[in-house]
């Protein structure tokens, strides 16, 4: 059974913490996504990446990183958090075909910055 | 840029029907649907291909018209689990742009 998993479902952090979030998936997939979804607005992606150490800039990558080290493994870095990066964090994966390709999401993360 | 979905909402009585719509102002190679259960993570539902077939999936199903670049979900006499947020992604090199998302609520 396919699987994408998240370091955790809720997490709260302060203002200008430096903050990790990981995405792990078993599946052998050479893409891996980031998105962040709000109220009204959707997905929205935040990064990607093809393959290990390639990452490209999605829609909205101001005030994120990520790092991707190993094949199944993709962290988005917030390096000062800020308020208005509370959201839903959704991590995804997909085999790379030359056209997209279903995605799998993991459970997402639910941050709050105070 | 995101794809517009309309409606935003739909309220609906088990086996009701409803039509979903995704609108790009870019030409389309194919287009995702994906629903998401309450608390839940998205989940695929089908791909529809640049001259490809109009697909099914149990009673949802879906037309994708390349001319006015929309695509449109249809789901056909809706039970109690097909409650959720509907969300039409649209390819753009490899990856999706995914649409805002149309909120489904079927009572019984």
């Amino acid at each position: 059974d396919v699987k994408v998993t998240q370091s955790s479902r809720y997490l709260v952090k302060r203002t200008g913490e430096k903050v990790f979030l990981e995405c792990v998936q078993d599946m052998d997939h050479e893409n891996m996504f980031w998105y962040r979804q709000d109220p009204g607005l959707g997905l929205r992606l935040i990064y990607f990446s093809y393959d290990v150490k390639m990452k490209e800039k999605g829609d909205i990558p101001e005030g994120y990183s990520v790092s991707r080290e190993k094949k199944e493994r993709f962290s988005l870095i917030l390096e000062s958090a800020s308020t208005n990066q509370t959201s839903m964090y959704l991590c995804a994966s997909s085999f790379r075909g030359g056209r997209a390709q279903e995605q799998y999401f993991g459970p997402g993360t639910r941050l709050t910055v105070t | 840029q995101q794809p517009v979905q309309s409606p935003q909402a739909v309220i609906l009585r088990e086996g009701e029907d409803a039509v979903i719509n995704c609108s790009s102002s870019k030409a389309l190679y194919s287009v995702h649907w994906y629903r998401q259960k309450h608390g839940e993570a998205p989940v695929f539902l089908m791909i529809l291909l640049k001259g490809g077939e109009q697909k099914g999936h149990d009673k949802i199903s879906a037309s994708f018209n390349e001319k006015k670049q929309q695509s449109s979900l249809y789901l056909t006499a809706s039970q109690l689990s097909y409650s959720g947020t509907y969300f039409c992604g649209t390819e753009t090199n490899d990856k999706l742009i995914f649409g805002t998302g149309t909120r489904l609520q079927v009572f019984p």
